[in-house]
Order: structure tokens, then sequence, then C-alpha cells
């Protein structure tokens, strides 16, 4: 049984650019979360998708969109990329937009230089 | 607006000292409690959930937290630590919507 699981592990990018971050979620679940995790920091809730629309959002800017696909995989876009972006971004996955994600990805490493 | 507080940032513990972390939350209406953990360089893991019922809840690898509604505090506890136990522990809260809310974290560091 998959569980979620995500890519790249690490990126390097330039302020200014433009970053997509993938997810799959556990099998078997259907509803998707991204979660930003500075350093030092607990995780900070981005944004939940369902039936492949956004149904909650975090105190975040237009910069963060998403998008999830017929197989509840999602993508995480970040746009005009600032140094404050550098993160560990976390996806997870419930099996409803109404439970809560019990269960995380090991997270994509952004570093913007 | 819900947000969760832990007042440790870092524990240093001896093997087989008992651990106790502290969290309280601040949010008006029905909350669901939640401690993760975070191995090093490992992915974040649910050690135990409250959602309603009996106060003091068991989750896996020994821990345990007592929800205490009239302090707005889910502490988490071990009676013996191990050297694995090592890594960052996370407070979470939710409320009507499903999103969690995290505190800072505690790392916990068990010395041999």
């Amino acid at each position: 049984d998959a569980g979620v699981t995500q890519s790249p592990t690490h990126l390097i990018k330039t302020r200014g650019q433009q970053v997509t971050l993938r997810c799959s979620p556990k099998s078997g679940h259907d509803t998707v979360s991204w979660y930003q995790q500075a350093l030092g920091q607990g995780p900070q809730f981005i944004f939940q998708y369902y039936e492949e629309e956004e149904r909650q959002r975090g105190n975040f800017p237009d910069r963060f969109s998403g998008h999830q696909f017929p197989n509840y995989s999602s993508e995480l876009n970040v746009n005009a990329l600032l140094l404050g972006d550098s993160a560990l971004y976390l996806c997870a996955s419930s099996p409803g937009p109404s439970d809560s994600p019990l269960h995380f990805g090991n997270g994509t490493r952004l570093t913007v230089t | 607006a819900q947000s969760v507080s832990q007042h440790n940032h870092h524990v240093i513990l001896s093997e087989a000292a008992s651990l106790e972390l502290g969290c309280n939350y601040s949010y008006g209406g029905t909350v669901n409690l939640f401690w993760y953990v975070q191995y090093p360089g490992q992915h974040l893991q649910l050690l135990l959930k409250y959602f309603s019922g009996d106060p003091l809840v068991k989750g896996i690898k020994g821990f345990e937290a007592e929800f205490i509604k009239s302090k707005f505090s889910f502490n988490l506890r071990k009676p013996s630590v191990q050297w694995s136990d090592t890594a960052e522990y996370f407070c979470a809260v939710t409320g009507t919507a499903s999103k969690l809310t995290f505190g800072t974290g505690t790392r916990l560091q068990v010395t041999l």
C-alpha cells in the first residue's frame, strides 16, 4: 500500500523563477493538502484539493497555485519565487475533504537563491 | 483563528527518563488534537490523535497524551524514553475545517 510520494526531493531555483512540485496521494485517498515548513517552524497550511478543485486555502499569496488531476495526484506551483519561499513543501493526503490529513510525504526541499 | 503553542523548543533527556512535552491551543469551538513526530530524514508520522471520548489517548511507541479541556492543553508523555525517540515533535489542532494548524515543534534529543 503506497504512501504519499513527492517529487522531486530537492530543488534549487533562482529568484523570479517558477517551480512545480508533484504529489501522489496514498492509495484510496482522494484529497490532497499542501503545507510549507520553513526552517525551525511547524508546517503551515497552503491549500487543499478535492474533486480537482481548491477547497480550502491558507494565508498564502496568489503566487501559490495548485492543481489536482483525475487520478487524485496534485501539483503545487509557485510563481515569481522569493528567497523567503525556501522551505520544505509537504504533501498530505486524506480519505476525504472533511478528514484531517494523517499521511504525509517526505517533502520537497526548495532552495531559492 | 486557531493557534498552537509548544513551550519547549529543545529538550535533552537521558535514556529511561520520563518525557512530557507541553502543548496549548487556542480555539473557541470543538477541536481535534494531534501529535506528529518527524524522525531525522523521515516524513511526518502520526503519533496519536484525540477526537472525542476518553481524554487520555494512547498512541504508537508507548506515547500517550491527555486532553485537558479546561486548560486548553494536550501534553505528550512517555514514561521512559529511548535513544530512538530522538526526533522533532509537533502538536497540531483542527477546528471545523480539516486543515491542521501546527505548533513550532519541540526537538527531543535522547542521550545514551
